[in-house]
């Protein structure tokens, strides 16, 4: 089945720091979503990016999607405390309601 | 900015009592959702709903589980005789469009006891 899968699996940073995520997947998609999660909190949509796209941006995240790679990347720059959280890339299926499917995550601390 | 919400935000129930978790979409959202994520694991997919029935579901979504719009703006989810291994975030979350961006409720924690 097709799966978002995050690495790292925990990453630490400075505060001003950028902090890089990367995402793989294995079949065709339609979309790649981003979300944050803070910890035992909803999650929140970030940016969603399609599978024509090759960059998005939005304030200080940077996405980017490689579909011959089946891998994306998220990017934060100058990164805050108020950054740390778990971030999920979420994948959808080409066609149909397709649900997302999600990795495990990357657990992301900004140390101040 | 419109936004899902979800009650309660906490429910504890015994094991083989039903519960009923409720969502309330984004009001011109026509796709909704129902994930689940047990502590520590990825977010996992339950079901998926449009046009007053389900469009998909996942194998987790068995004959203990059912969905319901019951008028034009709750989406619940229930399960019928809760196990412990149900204890989870309970998310749901809405779309205005096939493929694109869910929003997600905060969440319904349900410990099961």
């Amino acid at each position: 089945s097709q799966q978002g899968e995050e690495d790292p699996q925990a990453l630490s940073i400075q505060e001003g720091e950028n902090a890089t995520m990367n995402c793989s997947y294995k079949t065709s998609i339609n979309n790649l979503q981003w979300y944050r999660q803070n910890s035992g909190r909803g999650l929140v949509h970030l940016i969603l990016i399609r599978s024509n796209e090759r960059e998005k941006h939005s304030g200080r995240l940077r996405v980017t999607l490689d579909t011959s790679k089946k891998s994306s990347s998220l990017l934060i720059t100058a990164s805050r405390a108020a950054d740390t959280a778990s971030y999920f890339c979420a994948t959808v299926k080409v066609s149909g309601n397709t649900p997302l499917v999600f990795g495990k995550g990357t657990r992301l601390s900004v140390i101040a | 900015e419109p936004e899902v919400t979800q009650t309660p935000s906490h429910q504890v129930t015994q094991m083989g009592q039903e519960v009923i978790l409720r969502c309330v979409p984004i009001s011109n959202h026509l796709y909704f959702y129902w994930y689940r994520q047990i502590l520590g694991q990825k977010v996992e997919f339950l079901v998926s709903f449009y046009n007053n029935e389900i469009s998909e579901k996942s194998e987790i979504f068995d004959d203990q589980f059912s969905v319901e719009r019951p008028d034009g703006s709750n989406f619940t989810l229930k399960i019928r005789s809760t196990k412990l291994e149900d204890s989870a975030m309970y998310f749901c979350a809405s779309s205005s469009g096939i493929q694109e961006t869910q929003y997600f409720g905060p969440g319904t924690r349900l410990l099961v006891l």
